[in-house]
């Protein structure tokens, strides 16, 4: 089966640096996805990894370790306006019911003052 | 269109009544999705339009929902004889290319749809 697992919730401080993390157990991959959904909004798209490493845009990065099904985002300055949940996505050549895109169930990440 | 677009944003209905959707995709995008979201839930996978091609239907909940994809465009997603757990936010996303195969997908606002 496609597994993917994401903390779901998290709590950090305005200002700080708050990395979310993501492992996934799925059958092919074709890259991993995340996605940042403010509440009573679509998903909207932050970043994409298929190869091993470190992809940088701003203050949020996402890493990516296909060997041990891992990611993580990195979420560097805190605002206020990133209290939002992230969904942590994988594409993969088959998902049957689930689709080809698994989601997370996502991470609710709440930034305090 | 500039972005993947829904119609209607908000949708109140009594049980048992019928439902249409509207999503209207990114102008190119070739590739179609329907997703629901229930309350504080993630992401499940309803049906994926390629083109002309059939759909996959694997992801749909039960034989009451249906959806079309006229032209290679638009698409509709139906609910016949809603039920109470068919409320939920229903996103639409679009994209270049084939599915699985990496290309980003980009969503609507979504259809908030409440069944009373």
């Amino acid at each position: 089966g496609q597994n993917i697992d994401q903390p779901t919730e998290m709590t950090a401080t305005e200002g700080a640096i708050v990395q979310i993390n993501c492992t996934y157990q799925t059958s092919g991959f074709n890259g991993l996805f995340w996605y940042q959904q403010h509440a009573g909004e679509a998903p909207t798209f932050l970043s994409y990894n298929v190869l091993d490493g470190l992809e940088e845009k701003g203050r949020f990065s996402s890493f990516l370790s296909r060997s041990k099904g891992y990611s993580y985002l990195l979420l560097k300055e805190l605002q206020m306006k990133d209290s939002a949940s992230y969904l942590c996505a994988v594409s993969v050549p088959y998902g049957g019911s689930q689709g080809n895109l698994i989601f997370g169930k996502g991470t609710k990440l709440s930034v305090k003052p | 269109g500039a972005g993947v677009s829904q119609s209607p944003s908000n949708k109140v209905t009594e049980k048992g009544k019928d439902v249409e959707l509207r999503c209207d995709p990114i102008s190119g995008h070739t590739a179609l999705y329907w997703y629901r979201q229930s309350l504080g839930q993630g992401l499940e996978f309803l049906i994926y339009f390629q083109g002309n091609s059939a759909p996959d239907k694997s992801g749909l909940p039960s034989d009451r929902f249906s959806a079309e994809r006229t032209g290679g465009s638009v698409s509709t997603l139906t609910i016949q004889r809603t039920q109470q757990e068919d409320s939920a936010v229903y996103l639409c996303a679009s994209s270049f290319g084939i599915r699985g195969s990496g290309n980003t997908i980009y969503f609507g606002e979504g259809s908030w749809l409440t069944v009373v």
